[in-house]
């Protein structure tokens, strides 16, 4: 079975500043999908960045970059000049293959300090 | 255009009872998803429907929680006879068939007395 595991249960960063979660994943396949969710506490799951396995390029949207690194099956995300806005839970998901179901991560929770 | 949305918002029930939690997808989307997020278990898949397929019901955690979908629509997540290790935010996604992004609902957070 496919697990998705993320190490920091919470991160502090200032305003402006960088920071960078960590997420590890499992799995058998050699085709599948990673993707970064924000959950404010609105609890609305919103989609941060998707990451198809096949593609060698890390994605990008925004101030929003991950850095994919297959053989080692990590797929870490950094906030770039970080906002009040961004100030969340952030899930790391897999997908074994488009429109399946999502395994996700235990989550990151992210304090944005003014 | 309309998000996914859920209803009811919050439910508050009682231990033994049964409940229904309701999903709306985004129109023309064929692919639909209950989650479960709660303190215990974390995220966790439920069930997952197809467009006419059968029902991927992989992640249901026991024969007391079952879902329909009618006319390729809403659903409907029931659980019967509630336990307090129910208590949770149950989550609805879409997605369209071809396309991976899955859209998420609100949820419904249920609490069971």
């Amino acid at each position: 079975a496919q697990t998705v595991t993320q190490s920091q249960p919470e991160m502090s960063v200032q305003e402006a500043e960088t920071v960078t979660l960590s997420c590890t994943y499992d799995t058998s396949e050699s085709d599948y999908y990673l993707f970064w969710y924000k959950q404010p506490p609105s609890r609305q799951m919103i989609l941060v960045i998707r990451q198809e396995a096949y593609k060698q390029q890390n994605a990008t949207e925004n101030r929003f970059s991950v850095n994919f690194q297959k053989a080692a099956k990590s797929f870490s995300l950094k906030i770039s000049d970080s906002q009040l806005g961004d100030a969340a839970m952030y899930f790391c998901a897999y997908s074994k293959a488009a429109g399946n179901k999502l395994t996700f991560g235990g989550g990151t929770r992210v304090l944005v300090k003014p | 255009g309309a998000g996914v949305s859920q209803s009811p918002s919050n439910k508050v029930t009682e231990k033994g009872k049964d409940v229904e939690l309701r999903c709306d997808p985004i129109s023309g989307h064929t692919a639909l998803y209950w989650y479960r997020q709660s303190l215990g278990q974390g995220l966790e898949f439920l069930i997952y429907f197809q467009g006419n397929s059968a029902p991927d019901k992989s992640g249901l955690p026991s024969d007391r929680f079952s879902a329909e979908r009618t006319g390729g629509s809403v659903s409907t997540l029931t659980i019967q006879r509630t336990q307090q290790e129910d208590s949770a935010v149950y989550l609805c996604a879409s997605s369209l068939a071809r396309w991976y992004e899955q859209y998420f609902g609100p949820g419904t957070r249920l609490t069971v007395t």
